[in-house]
């Protein structure tokens, strides 16, 4: 099974930063199937980003994803007050695990 | 727009078996293109996935809660359905059902995004 690690735990950050979260796999995800998903408290995940940098419908384009074999990242470029939420990477190469997930808090 | 809604009881006494339903709206189960699927998050805690369904009723679940685990489909109702048996507190969980994106289909595994997904029901398991 592909372990995802993310870090850091919490990112403290104030509105119109950017913000790094970074998702690490346990061996190589193979064809960069990686996925981030947004959570809101009291609400379902979102799907945010797949294929490890492609942008689900919908998303706006301050959110991109990058990077390959075992080492990803999601970048925010610019927070705004409703993206302070928990993000969770998913491997989706070979069977379906998550990451425990990176809370971005307001600072 | 497409919509899923779990329903089921939200307390389950240890040992029974968990039962839940998945309703979807405004589509068809029945597309070749998608699973549906079934993911749990403990109370303060990350994202499981359990298990998937064709609606042809191929299925595929997490090897660690194979044994426990039962999906099934009713393409008339345009519903599946998670049975998870023996569970302990373990299993208490938010649970959701949500569609399943087909990326990679061999015969030991099934794997792809999740989108969109239901709400979610918590399910508590207490005596």
């Amino acid at each position: 099974e592909i372990v995802l690690t993310q870090s850091p735990g919490t990112l403290s950050l104030s509105p119109g930063e950017r913000a790094t979260l970074s998702c690490r796999a346990s061996q190589s995800v193979s064809s960069s199937y990686l996925a981030w998903y947004q959570q809101k408290p009291g609400q379902a995940p979102r799907l945010l980003i797949y294929g490890a940098s492609s942008r689900a419908t919908g998303i706006p384009d301050r959110f991109s994803g990058s990077g390959s074999g075992t080492d990803f990242t999601l970048t925010i470029s610019r927070l705004e007050p409703e993206d302070f939420a928990v993000y969770y990477c998913q491997q989706y190469g070979s069977s379906n695990t998550f990451g425990q997930g990176t809370k971005l808090e307001i600072k | 727009q497409l919509q899923l809604q779990e329903s089921g009881p939200g307390l389950v006494k240890p040992s029974e078996t968990l039962s839940l339903t998945c309703t979807v709206s405004g589509g068809s189960i029945s597309s070749s293109s998608y699973y549906w699927g079934w993911i749990r998050q403990p109370p303060g805690k990350g994202l499981e996935w359990i298990g998937s369904i064709y609606y042809s009723g191929s299925t595929y679940y997490n090897p660690s809660l194979k044994s426990r685990v039962t999906i099934s489909v009713d393409t008339s109702k345009n519903q599946f359905s998670l049975k998870l048996s023996s569970v302990t507190a373990a299993d208490t969980a938010v649970y959701y059902c949500a569609r399943h994106q087909i990326i990679v289909v061999v015969p030991a595994a099934m794997s792809g995004t999740f989108d969109p997904w239901g709400q979610g029901t918590l399910v508590t398991v207490s005596s």
